[in-house]
């Protein structure tokens, strides 16, 4: 299977513990988002990069947030000191620049 | 800043019942509208994108329609597999992020 792949599917973590989340993009993909999705709602965009740079940020994604996209490939999420409000499905998706994006299968976070 | 409302929220539907989901839009400029299905505990699946004004595309049971204020995502003869969460989003001419609304729940009973 070609698509998006996202790790790992589920994480269970106390408040105030680290966690990092990873997503593979579509190969030859430039582009790369990560969305926040809670129940009922639809995903809500924190970043994106095209190839390495990272060329947006939400006002949703504050400082203990920080996304990486090493050599323009695999990119990572992680989430500092995390709340019970961080409780969330994590969505990634790849596209071809300007295009249509496709999303990973998301990585659902649980905060006790 | 840009902003989608869909409705209804829910939809129950018998077998066989055709019917239509609603996506209102305001967006500075339109680069492009995208219908997306999702399935419980999984991410978005795309189908289709619409760029300009009276444009339709059409998937199986499936068809999307746009005007310049909203969308529309008729169903025909729906089946019980096309029961989904049913989301649009709009992508803006100076961006490249997309803007969801809360999606349209369809239920349908065999």
């Amino acid at each position: 299977d070609t698509g998006v792949s996202q790790n790992p599917r589920h994480k269970i973590t106390k408040r105030g513990q680290n966690v990092t989340f990873r997503c593979d993009p579509i190969s030859e993909h430039n582009r790369l988002y990560w969305y926040r999705q809670t129940l009922g709602q639809g995903p809500e965009f924190l970043t994106y990069f095209q190839n390495e740079a990272q060329l947006e940020k939400s006002r949703l994604l504050s400082d203990r947030f920080s996304a990486e996209r090493p050599k323009g490939s695999f990119s990572t999420l992680e989430i500092q000191r995390t709340e019970q409000g961080d409780s969330a499905m994590y969505l990634c998706a790849s596209s071809p620049l300007g295009d249509t994006q496709y999303f990973g299968p998301g990585t659902r976070l649980t905060v006790l | 800043e840009d902003q989608v409302t869909q409705s209804p929220e829910a939809l129950r539907l018998q077998e066989g019942e055709s019917s239509s989901l609603n996506c209102s839009y305001t967006v500075s400029g339109l680069r492009g509208l995208f219908w997306y299905r999702q399935d419980p505990g999984k991410g978005p699946e795309f189908l289709f994108t619409l760029y300009s004004a009276g444009e339709e595309k059409e998937k199986e049971r499936l068809k999307a329609t746009l005007t310049k204020k909203e969308s529309f995502l008729h169903i025909t003869a729906p089946k019980p597999e096309d029961s989904a969460t049913y989301l649009c989003a709009v992508q803006a001419t100076n961006d490249y992020k997309l803007s969801f609304g809360a999606g349209t729940t369809v239920t349908v009973r065999a």
